[in-house]
C-alpha cells in the first residue's frame, strides 16, 4: 500500500511562477518528508516536518502540514528550470515504516 | 567521503537465478531501507532494518530476502520467486531509527535477460 498520494500527478508551469503540490495520507504519522528525484537518480531530501509542526520554510520551499486533514503541501516559489523533477512525499508511521507516494512530475517551461 | 553506496549500477538476471544487490553506508546510521521503483511510479518499501540482526518486511517483501549482519551493510537478494524483478532499486539509510531524513544511494537497475 502507498500511504501518501500526491496531487497533481503532473504539473507544467512557466519559469518564475510558483508551484504547489499536495500530499494526502491515511494513518497517524511521526513526520512527513518531501524529496526530489531527477530522472534515473536517487532521491534528494528537501524538508522534514514533524507531526507537531504546522509549517516549515527552507529557501524557496514552504511546507505545511494539517494532521486533522491528513494532508501536506509543498510550495516552490519563483521556479527555475533546475526545479524540473519528480517530487515525492514520504510519511513515517508509528511502526517507523517510511512510505512514499507516487509523486508529482514537475516541468518548468522556459 | 561519507555516504551510501549501491552496487552494481546495472544488473541482469537470468530466469531462475538469485541475484544480490549491495548497499553499504559509512554514515553510522542505525536504520536502512530497500525500495523498488517501477517506471513513472513511486517507491514501494521492500524491507527495512533499524538495528543490526533485525529487519522487518515492507509492503512488497515476497520474492526478496535481506540480512543485516553489520551496521554498515544491508544487502538485498532478489530470488527466483520474484517473477517480475525488472525495476530500479534504491537503498537508503537514516539516523535515529529513521526519524530523520533518508540518505539515498544512486540505485541499481535490475533487468531480466
Amino acid at each position: 500500500s502507498q500511504q501518501g498520494e500526491e496531487d497533481p500527478q503532473a504539473l507544467s508551469i512557466q519559469e518564475g511562477e510558483n508551484a504547489t503540490m499536495n500530499c494526502s495520507y491515511k494513518t497517524s504519522i511521526n513526520n512527513l518528508q518531501w524529496y526530489r528525484q531527477n530522472s534515473g537518480r536517487g532521491l534528494v531530501h528537501l524538508i522534514l516536518i514533524r507531526s507537531n509542526e504546522r509549517e516549515k520554510h527552507s529557501g524557496r520551499l514552504r511546507v505545511t502540514l494539517d494532521t486533522s486533514k491528513k494532508s501536506s503541501s509543498l510550495l516552490i516559489t519563483a521556479s527555475r528550470a533546475a526545479d524540473t523533477a519528480s517530487y515525492f512525499c514520504a510519511t513515517q508511521d508509528r511502526d517507523d515504516k517510511i512510505i512514499f507516494g507516487k509523486g508529482t512530475r514537475l516541468h518548468i517551461l522556459p | 567521503d561519507g555516504g551510501i553506496t549501491q552496487s552494481p549500477k546495472y544488473l541482469f538476471r537470468k530466469e531462475g537465478q538469485n541475484v544480490t544487490l549491495s548497499c553499504e553506508q559509512n554514515l553510522n546510521h542505525d536504520a536502512m531501507y530497500w525500495y523498488r521503483q517501477d517506471p513513472g511510479q513511486g517507491l514501494r518499501l521492500i524491507y527495512y532494518s533499524q538495528i543490526v540482526n533485525d529487519f522487518q518486511k515492507g509492503d512488497i517483501a515476497e520474492g526478496y530476502s535481506v540480512s543485516r549482519e553489520k551496521k554498515e551493510s544491508f544487502p538485498l537478494t532478489v530470488t527466483s520467486a520474484q517473477k517480475n524483478p525488472t525495476a530500479f532499486y534504491l537503498c537508503a539509510s537514516s539516523p535515529n531509527r529513521g526519524r530523520e531524513k533518508l540518505f539515498f544511494g544512486s540505485g541499481t537497475q535490475l533487468s531480466v535477460l
